[in-house]
């Protein structure tokens, strides 16, 4: 139980151009779902949290217009990479949090590439 | 704000030697503690977790962590190290709002 699924799981697009980035929770509801970046070889960053049915909070620095989150439904958040540049180049880990307990289940990970 | 420090950035280790990778947290209430472990490319894997009752938590692989309040510490141990357990190594602290922040990592790489 508890798994959470990403797709794609890479990605390579141009500059300019938006990326979507879909995180899901395939066997349990989450009311939370968190997107991290991962720069390589560095630790986890938080970018935001995302509630159903709400506006996603973005961590400081984080640009919300560049990083749009949509969390539609219980089982389903997707990040928009917009106007990708090559700095958004990273590895994107989503996880889910279905409301009861602290722990978070994370899924694989997308490697975005911006040529 | 709530901080986590690992500070080994890397580990080499024997193969069927032990292991032992240090965490120490600052938050100024209850934590929860979790272990996760990342192999190249890949998501997180929760090695294990503790909220609350025995310090001393089993995890799945073989891992275990011993919660130290005194010193503020969740240190991450397994007694025989096989080569599939090289990988990156993430300690985070939990907050009450569920938000995790986590240590830099340590890589652990095992010699045959």
């Amino acid at each position: 139980g508890a798994v959470v699924s990403q797709h794609p799981s890479r990605v390579i697009c141009k500059s300019g151009t938006s990326v979507k980035i879909e995180c899901r929770s395939l066997d349990f509801q989450a009311t939370t779902m968190f997107w991290y970046r991962q720069f390589p070889k560095q630790s986890l960053m938080l970018m935001a949290t995302s509630n159903e049915g709400s506006k996603a909070t973005y961590e400081q620095g984080v640009e919300k217009d560049k990083f749009l989150i949509n969390h539609a439904s219980l089982t389903l958040s997707t990040l928009t990479v917009t106007s990708a540049h090559p700095e958004d180049s990273s590895f994107y880990i989503c996880s889910a949090h279905e409301g009861a307990g602290a722990e978070q289940y994370f899924g694989p990970g997308t490697r975005l590439t911006v040529t | 704000a709530q901080s986590v420090t690992q500070p080994d950035i890397h580990i080499t280790v024997s193969e069927g030697a032990s292991l032992e990778l240090r965490c120490n947290y600052s938050y100024g209430a209850t934590p929860y503690l979790f272990w996760y472990v990342q192999s190249p490319g890949q998501g997180l894997q929760l090695l294990l977790k503790y909220f609350s009752g025995d310090t001393l938590v089993q995890g799945i692989k073989g891992f275990e962590a011993e919660f130290k309040r005194s010193q503020s510490s969740f240190n991450l141990r397994k007694p025989s190290v096989h080569w599939s357990d090289a990988a990156e190594y993430f300690c985070a602290v939990g907050r009450n709002d569920y938000k995790l922040s986590f240590g830099a990592g340590t890589t652990v790489t095992v010699r045959a």
